[in-house]
């Protein structure tokens, strides 16, 4: 495909379900980062992966977050036991190498609403 | 600790008139800073990434300057439309490989 993207696009879960959130980056891209968004809020940075060795995941707020990516190209962001706090757009992003000169493309999110 | 801060948090402005959206960062020692769109329910899209040793890049009616050692960047929008009308925003990589963001302008441009 010409760009991120990312599945479901929606996802409604209750409180104490487990979730897997799928990103699949521009082929060939190296590097793949995850944010997590609030509502009304800017980005912010979960975990990063370069092919698949997760560099950082300084971000994953507790461990009931995981995020893998074993092929070195789609990537699973996995929510154990949700609560209502995960709610909010989780954003993946996929750049060309492992600089930091390189543009981060940015798929459409998934919206995790936690009830 | 980098922390990004965009002001103003909206703005309303008739189409065709010039803006500026500001941004500021606390900490200068960043890689690149980056300007963003996104429109609702969607994702980013790159407007304009300034390396650190540049001062400005433009794209089209967009114009971005970068001032590190005053750690403030600038968003300049010429001659509004309607279309433009998003949430912008900045964000900062620092030496590590994240995107630091602000919380965003959200611009509406009336007809």
């Amino acid at each position: 495909g010409a760009g991120v993207s990312q599945s479901p696009r929606y996802k409604v879960a209750k409180r104490g379900q487990d979730v897997a959130l799928r990103c699949d980056p521009i082929s060939g891209h190296v590097s793949l980062f995850w944010y997590q968004q609030a509502l009304g809020q800017g980005p912010e940075f979960l975990t990063y992966f370069q092919n698949e060795a997760q560099l950082d995941k300084s971000g994953l707020p507790s461990d009931r977050f995981f995020a893998e990516r074993p092929e070195g190209s789609v990537s699973t962001l996995k929510i154990q036991r949700t609560q209502q706090e995960d709610s909010a757009v989780y954003l993946c992003a996929s750049s060309l190498g492992g600089a930091r000169t390189d543009t981060q493309y940015f798929g459409p999110g998934t919206r995790l609403t936690v009830l | 600790k980098q922390e990004v801060t965009q002001i103003p948090a909206a703005l309303s402005v008739p189409e065709g008139e010039n803006l500026v959206l500001n941004c500021s960062f606390t900490d200068s020692a960043i890689y690149n800073l980056q300007w963003f769109r996104q429109d609702p329910g969607k994702g980013l899209t790159s407007l304009l990434l300034i390396q650190s040793s540049q001062r400005e890049q433009t794209s089209g009616r967009l114009n971005a300057s970068l001032d590190k050692s005053s750690g403030r960047s600038t968003l300049y929008i010429a001659a509004s439309q309607p279309g433009d009308s998003a949430t912008y925003l900045c964000a900062v990589m620092d030496s590590s490989y994240k995107l630091i963001f602000g919380s965003g302008t959200r611009l509406l441009v009336r007809p």
